[in-house]
């Protein structure tokens, strides 16, 4: 089965800009989960959605939004860039929340100058 | 808070050689605990978890409670163990996960 893809894949804003990152989960998968992965902080969790609601937060400000379609597809956005928000983005799905296996697509470079 | 510390960052052994991977968590509840492994150019993938209680590739892992730790194992390292690994903790529930900073794994031939 297709795995989990991440649209686009690299991704050059200025500061102060806004962003809109996307994940299309396996098929059957409920929950997708968006993590920031920095050389500085390592993989930090971003938020958790679940049949269209968010379900789990991390420790994020309001600038990191996110949101779940009816067929499951995610999308994650960022206001106001700032140039610490450079950084891989990835995006997890499975089957129902972090019980099951999350499987990982291959994520959003993006870089804010 | 929950957190999770892998105190090394780069781990370097002999083809051969017995590995072990250090993951020490910081939770009051009962945590759910994972390895997750990225090889060179592929995605992060799920390594292990201690709920099953498998043995995959190799490596094992037992969870101590008294200690707090999920060190990851593998009696005999081969070359193509060399990779990225993350250890994570789940509270469980509808809670967060949280990753450790990770630890490359560098198996010398």
């Amino acid at each position: 089965k297709a795995g989990v893809t991440q649209t686009p894949r690299y991704l050059i804003k200025t500061r102060g800009q806004q962003v809109t990152l996307s994940c299309s989960p396996i098929s059957g998968h409920r929950s997708v989960s968006w993590y920031q992965q920095t050389p500085g902080q390592g993989l930090q969790f971003l938020f958790e959605y679940f049949s269209e609601t968010q379900r789990n937060k991390g420790n994020f400000p309001g600038r990191f939004s996110g949101r779940q379609f009816s067929n499951s597809r995610s999308e994650m956005n960022v206001s106001t860039l700032e140039l610490g928000d450079s950084a891989l983005y990835l995006c997890a799905s499975s089957l129902e929340g972090f019980e099951d296996e999350q499987y990982f697509g291959p994520g959003t470079r993006l870089t804010v100058t | 808070a929950q957190r999770v510390t892998q105190p090394e960052k780069l781990l370097s052994v002999f083809k051969g050689a017995p590995v072990e991977l250090k993951c020490n968590y910081s939770y009051s509840g009962s945590p759910e605990l994972f390895w997750y492994v990225q090889y060179s150019r592929q995605r992060l993938q799920l390594l292990l978890r201690h709920i099953s209680r498998e043995s995959i590739k190799g490596f094992t892992a037992d969870l101590n409670k008294g200690e707090t730790s999920f060190h990851l194992k593998k009696p005999f390292a081969q070359e193509e163990d060399s990779a990225m690994y993350y250890c994570a903790l789940h509270s469980g529930g509808y809670q967060k996960v949280t990753f450790g900073t990770g630890t490359k794994l560098q198996v010398i031939p």
